[in-house]
């Protein structure tokens, strides 16, 4: 059975730049789509990214000049790097694995504050 | 504001049948996008509920139920259960946004 896991800081300060990781446990990155997805705290799901197991990527327009998603075979990892960080971006952030348009398998999710 | 909405809240008594709309345009729903619906239970990361064409991953009761038409969509829940007391969420894709996904703004079921 395949299960995510974030990993990353829990507080981060204005200005700098958030980088996260997910790791694959129990399946492999071929043939499917690895996703960010994060919920502001009391608020409703916000699409950020997805990576396709060949580097391929797709962003959310509002968040494209400061995303990068990346996938690494080599680990069974995806990782998310977020730039110009501010409250705003405060938020718990879920990795997904996507297949076919929708996200079968989802993180726990991690709570990331952005304060100074 | 999203993309595709949905009401804010809906309630039902154990037993009843309720629906949550989803509501999108041309741009999404109407263009023949896959609608999927997700279920978050309180304090847990969202879980698919149904994917595209009424597909129920391995779990789901049949109790839960999707439909389409035009450019909306609706989950339609019968026989509720206090455990389905939870956020339900609609996603799809939207052509004017570089074909990004897109998600409603969520819609919390109340069993009372």
């Amino acid at each position: 059975q395949v299960q995510l896991q974030e990993s990353g800081p829990g507080l981060v300060k204005p200005s700098a730049t958030l980088s996260l990781t997910c790791t694959v446990s129990g399946g492999v990155l071929t043939n499917y789509y690895w996703s960010w997805i994060r919920q502001p705290p009391g608020k409703g799901l916000e699409y950020i990214g997805y990576a396709y197991y060949s580097g391929s990527t797709n962003y959310n327009p509002s968040l494209r000049s400061r995303v990068t998603i990346s996938v690494d075979p080599s680990k069974n990892q995806f990782s998310l790097n977020l730039r110009s960080l501010n409250v705003a971006d405060t938020a718990v952030y879920y990795c997904a694995r996507g297949i076919g348009s929708s996200w079968d398998v989802w993180g726990q999710g991690t709570l990331v504050t952005v304060s100074s | 504001q999203s993309v595709l909405t949905q009401p804010p809240s809906v309630s039902g008594a154990p037993g009843q049948r309720v629906t949550i709309s989803c509501s999108g345009s041309s741009s999404n729903i109407g263009s023949g996008y896959e609608v999927h619906w997700y279920q978050q239970l309180p304090g847990t990361a969202p879980k698919l509920l149904l994917s595209g064409h009424n597909k129920r991953p391995s779990g789901v009761p049949d109790r839960f139920s999707g439909s389409k038409s035009g450019t909306s969509a609706s989950l339609a829940i019968t026989g509720l259960q206090a455990e389905d007391e939870a956020d339900y969420y609609c996603q799809t894709y939207d052509n004017r946004l570089s074909a990004s996904v897109v998600f409603g703004g969520g819609t919390k079921l109340t069993v009372l």
